[in-house]
């Protein structure tokens, strides 16, 4: 069982550069999110979407894109990185946006900008 | 006051001990609570939800008073593999808002 796969797993980017995160879900989960992780900061939401065509912004959006072309895939888009960005991101998915679906998390992409 | 709030730890129990978390969340609106667990360097992974009627899994025991808007996670017979950071996790309008992470370390 494959869940939620998350690509590259380590990346490292020269400032200004620019680079897609994958996200792929095989559980036809509706809702999925992306989340960075940084040290004494806890996860803060970046993005989210309850639905093909659907997405939103959460805590932290600014400097990242995403779209959900399809109910699988849910790419985050650094369009001119910044060392700020460094960091490890996480994707998620749950059946629904309904509150109480617990969510799923895939393996984290870790990604430091130079 | 940030929305939800953990002691970080650490705390080191030997094993066989029983530890408690604790955890506040600012908004009364707040839908649905959730503890996960985080190994070093791996993804959270969902330990259980919290039930205003209390729940429990094996040896972990979770309670929510939404009047006080607490929640808490009761670990009882600590084993070495309960070492971790534990998750604090609000729902609120389809979206988790996590707690920093409160870190166990059980010795032996």
């Amino acid at each position: 069982n494959a869940g939620v796969t998350q690509t590259p797993k380590f990346q490292v980017l020269k400032t200004g550069q620019s680079m897609t995160l994958q996200c792929a879900q095989d559980m036809n989960h509706e809702y999925m999110s992306w989340y960075r992780q940084d040290p004494g900061m806890g996860l803060r939401l970046i993005h989210y979407s309850v639905g093909a065509g659907i997405t939103d912004q959460g805590e932290v959006p600014n400097g990242y894109n995403v779209s959900r072309s399809t109910t699988e895939d849910f790419p985050l888009r650094l369009l001119s990185a910044a060392p700020s960005q460094t960091s490890v991101y996480f994707c998620a998915s749950s059946y629904d946006s309904n509150s109480n679906q617990p969510q799923h998390f895939g393996d984290g992409t870790r990604l430091s900008i130079l | 006051r940030k929305e939800v709030e953990q002691d970080p730890g650490p705390f080191n129990v030997p094993e066989g001990a029983t530890v408690a978390f604790n955890c506040t969340y600012s908004n009364s609106a707040s839908q649905s609570f959730f503890w996960y667990r985080q190994d070093c360097r791996k993804e959270p992974k969902l330990l259980m939800s919290v039930y205003s009627s209390g729940n429990e899994d094996g040896r972990f025991t979770a309670q929510l008073n939404r009047a006080s808007q607490y929640i808490s996670l009761l670990i009882r017979d600590s084993k070495l593999s309960d070492s971790a950071t534990y998750l604090c996790v609000v729902n609120l309008r389809s979206t988790l808002t996590f707690g920093k992470g409160t870190m166990l370390l059980v010795s032996p």
